[in-house]
């Protein structure tokens, strides 16, 4: 089974400033995708990004970026010129090539200091 | 911008209850889900449904859950006879198609089993 791992449970940044949430996850299989999602305060989750592994290329969106290294099964967040709207949990998740379900982290709560 | 609602926000009753939990998927989707987050634990899949039916369940969605689309918007969870350890926030998602798109997701519903 897969496991997804962020290893971060809270991280701090200043307003401004750049962050980089960590998630690694565990699989056997070769094509996959991976997503970050943000869920702020009392909110709904929404997608961030994601990223196909089959592409090489690191995704990116905006002021979020990934950092994708498939060999070491890691899939970082990097949010740069952080904003006081950045503050939420986020969850990294995984999903096969068969299937739609999603498997989650257990979510860095991320503060974005004034 | 379309969302998934859920209906209630809270529910509480008493193990041994039936429950149903309420979701309206985004109007043009196809695919819709059940997640559950357990207070300080993971975001756990459920179920994935498509076409009225299942696609995929989880080992977590045993006999005592089932899910249904009732009619042309709702679709529901349904909990047999709660126990105390179903208590947990629900989390209802749709998306247009499958492969990897994005997984829209609802504010969840909190669960309490007294």
């Amino acid at each position: 089974a897969q496991t997804v791992t962020q290893s971060q449970p809270e991280m701090s940044v200043q307003e401004a400033e750049t962050v980089t949430l960590s998630c690694t996850y565990d699989t056997s299989e070769s094509d996959y995708y991976l997503f970050w999602y943000k869920q702020p305060p009392s909110r709904q989750m929404i997608l961030v990004i994601r990223q196909e592994a089959y592409k090489q290329q690191n995704a990116t969106e905006n002021r979020f970026s990934v950092n994708f290294q498939k060999a070491a099964k890691s899939f970082s967040l990097k949010i740069s010129d952080s904003q006081l709207g950045d503050a939420a949990m986020y969850f990294c998740a995984y999903r096969g090539n068969a299937g739609n379900m999603l498997t989650f982290g257990g979510g860095t709560r991320l503060m974005v200091k004034p | 911008e379309p969302e998934v609602t859920q209906t209630p926000s809270h529910q509480v009753t008493q193990m041994g209850q039936e429950v149903i939990l309420r979701c309206v998927p985004i109007s043009n989707h196809l695919y819709f889900y059940w997640y559950r987050q357990i207070l300080g634990q993971k975001v756990e899949f459920l179920v994935s449904f498509y076409n009225n039916e299942i696609s995929e369940k989880s080992e977590i969605f045993d006999d005592q859950f089932s899910v249904e689309r009732p009619d042309g918007s709702n679709f529901t969870l349904k909990i047999r006879s709660t126990k105390l350890e179903d208590s947990a926030m629900y989390f209802c998602a749709s998306s247009e198609l499958a492969d990897y798109n994005e997984q829209f997701f609802g504010p969840g519903t909190r669960l309490t089993v007294l």
